[in-house]
């Protein structure tokens, strides 16, 4: 069981939204904007795509976006394209200079 | 641009000691202030912090894993390692090392770089 709570998969047709949750504590998501989260693709290793809950590192496109509300955080992607097809994994630093990983979601492009 | 390459033996029996060794190219471990660590995944699960090290010697690990776990980087080989004692089937995964260039220990979830991993297999 992962520390971070995230649904098993979402799925969405080609050009609508997907919005995958990430649940903590406030000794984790709720207490702390170090929050992340990573794309993977099948095979692959993770690749950063949100930072400091909102923050897209360069060459992200800005229709990925992050957000939170108490101790969820949540990754939404707009325009949903068929190379959005991925594993999404959240991730955050911990009071006690740890870092938690959610268990990933399976995005499914329909 | 930093690359990171894992690096070791991919079958380990049980009980005995799993090491792995992460190449750095494109920067120098000990040029300026980073972040140097190990991440696992599991056949078909999710993604675990085993822990990280930072260039100036400063360790952190995950609790569940710490007693078994040494992570240390040698600058005249441009490249960190891991050691995980005493391997059970459980260990068996996908490690892949990763970095953070900066000077933020709280920015540990944000690992820029990361290696393209290596399948180790815990069995006798």
């Amino acid at each position: 069981q992962s520390a971070l709570t995230q649904p098993r998969s979402v799925s969405g047709s080609p050009g609508q939204s997907v919005t995958i949750s990430c649940t903590g504590t406030s000794s984790d998501v709720g207490g702390s904007n170090f929050v992340s989260w990573y794309r993977q693709h099948p095979g692959k290793a993770p690749k950063l795509i949100i930072y400091g809950v909102t923050e897209r590192p360069s060459g992200v496109p800005d229709r990925i976006s992050g957000s939170k509300s108490g101790n969820t955080v949540s990754l939404t992607i707009s325009g949903l394209r068929a190379e959005d097809e991925a594993e999404y994994h959240c991730c955050s630093f911990e009071d006690n200079y740890r870092v938690l990983f959610g268990g990933g979601t399976k995005v499914s492009v329909l | 641009q930093l690359q990171l390459q894992e690096s070791g033996p991919g079958l380990v029996k049980p009980s005995e000691t799993l090491s792995l060794t992460c190449i750095v190219s494109g920067v120098s471990v000990s040029s300026g202030p980073s972040y140097w660590g190990w991440i696992r995944q599991p056949p078909g699960k999710g993604l675990e912090w085993i822990g990280s090290v930072y260039y100036g010697g400063s360790t952190y690990f995950n609790p569940t894993l710490k007693s078994r776990v040494t992570i240390s980087v040698d600058t005249s080989k441009n490249q960190f390692s891991l050691r995980l004692s005493s391997v059970t089937a459980a260990d068996t995964a996908v490690y892949y090392c990763a970095s953070r260039i900066g000077d933020c220990p709280r920015c540990l979830p944000y690992l820029d770089f990361w290696g393209q991993g290596t399948l180790v297999a815990v069995s006798s």
